[in-house]
């Protein structure tokens, strides 16, 4: 299995608070990315990065921003959560930009807004 | 916008039977892949096409450039089969990262 975690697994917050969700490899991919899978939607692209300090939005970028200083670690941010960010979260990583490699997926972050 | 479509939505079959879930997209492709999901969350990769036919045990896949479409194949199936199977695309020349079909709940009954 590819060396991928996620952290918390699980999080429970008030609407306003800032949360920071981490995802570590060590498996020195270049790209990562950050999806959301909420119910009859599937999995979305927030945002992703193409090298260290190097990153773009997704397709459901608003309310979300992205670091990524080092190449192992790769963090997604919720200034102020919402509600409709209540949802699950993964991280994946891949060698390859044109999807030619597969993406190896973390656990997940469940987390939910209240 | 829908640019990934899958079929069934849901499928609930007994064990031995040959599958078949099928993935229809709507723009230009450079990789398209089929990712497996158990209850509890984990995804899998299971496959990675561009062209052509890829087969791992009871698995296979296959993909019509021309016609827009995949079908992912499972032969002999078996309870432990059963997961949602996501079909993913890289769209040519878009942002990066997968575009992803709402997934296919397989059920696989003894």
């Amino acid at each position: 299995d590819a060396g991928i975690t996620q952290s918390p697994r699980h999080k429970v917050t008030e609407t306003g608070t800032p949360v920071t969700l981490r995802c570590h490899q060590t498996e020195n991919h270049r790209y990562m990315y950050w999806y959301r899978q909420d119910p009859g939607h599937g999995l979305r692209l927030i945002h992703y990065s193409y090298g260290v300090k190097d990153t773009d939005k997704g397709e459901v970028s608003d309310g979300y921003s992205v670091s990524r200083s080092k190449t192992e670690d790769f963090l997604l941010t919720l200034e102020s959560a919402t509600s409709s960010q209540t949802s699950v979260y993964f991280c994946a990583i891949s060698r390859d930009q044109e999807g030619y490699q597969p993406q190896h997926f973390g656990d997940g972050t469940r987390l939910s807004i209240l | 916008k829908n640019e990934v479509e899958q079929s069934p939505q849901n499928l609930t079959a007994q064990e031995g039977e040959f599958i078949t879930i099928n993935c229809s997209y709507s723009v230009g492709i450079s990789a398209l892949h089929w990712l497996q999901q158990h209850p509890g969350g984990g995804i899998v990769s299971l496959f990675m096409l561009s062209s052509g036919k890829k087969k791992h045990g009871r698995l296979i896949a296959t993909i019509n450039i021309q016609e827009k479409h995949s079908s992912l194949h499972i032969t002999a199936s078996h309870p432990r089969d059963s997961a949602v199977y996501i079909c993913a695309v890289r769209i040519r020349g878009g942002a990066d990262g997968l575009t992803f079909g709402k997934g296919t709940h397989l059920i696989i009954q003894p």
